[in-house]
């Protein structure tokens, strides 16, 4: 089957880092993405990896290593407003295979 | 300005009934796609469709049905058949399996 790992919550600081991991297993690869939702909202890309190595947008970085079948988002410099769901999400076959989702908690 | 728009937002449905949900682009983007979420769930393909008067089902696709007759549009039903209907709809189209964009989202609450 088609499955992508990553943790149920996360916990930080305000102004602090985090590293959100995924894990895939899928029969097809075109890339690792991420998506932000806020509650109540519709996700909102925020990275793409289609090749082994960090990608950076600002406060937000993205790696992945296809050989481990591994991504994860680095998210630096945490604002309140950081706090959401974030979902990994494999290309194949034409459409995007979602992981769960990670929920952000972000203290002051 | 360009983007996806869902209607309604919020939709109440009576057991037995067909319902119908609209999703319109004007983005030119060729894919479309119907996601289901469920509360602290991630998204579940319902159906999707790569080109006009052309679609797939995906993992869900049982008591639900979708046309694609224009580039524009890609309205969803979900029919009595689907037992367990209430839940946040989505729909979202594409140039690339890279990235998706997304409509606001409709909730169907079934009565």
């Amino acid at each position: 089957g088609q499955s992508l790992e990553q943790p149920s919550e996360v916990t930080a600081v305000e102004g602090a880092i985090v590293q959100i991991n995924c894990t895939y297993q899928t029969s097809g690869f075109y890339g690792l993405s991420w998506y932000q939702q806020h509650d109540g909202g519709a996700p909102t890309f925020l990275s793409y990896n289609g090749l082994d190595g960090l990608e950076e947008t600002g406060r937000f970085s993205s790696f992945l290593s296809r050989s481990d079948s591994y991504g994860y988002l680095l998210l630096q410099e945490l604002q309140m407003k950081d706090s959401a769901s974030y979902f990994c999400a494999v290309g194949s076959n034409y459409q995007l295979i979602w992981g769960a989702g990670t929920k952000l908690i972000i203290k002051p | 300005d360009g983007g996806i728009t869902q209607s309604p937002k919020y939709l109440f449905r009576k057991e037995g009934q067909n319902v119908t949900l609209s999703c319109e682009q004007n983005l030119n983007h060729d894919a479309m796609y119907w996601y289901r979420q469920d509360p602290g769930q991630g998204l579940r393909l319902i159906y999707y469709s790569q080109i006009v008067n052309d679609f797939q089902k995906g993992d869900i696709a049982e008591g639900y049905s979708v046309s694609r007759e224009k580039k524009e549009s890609f309205p969803l039903t979900v029919t009595s058949a689907q037992k367990n209907p209430t839940a946040f709809y989505l729909c979202a189209s594409s140039v690339a399996q890279k990235k998706q964009f997304f409509g606001p989202g409709t909730r169907l609450t079934v009565l």
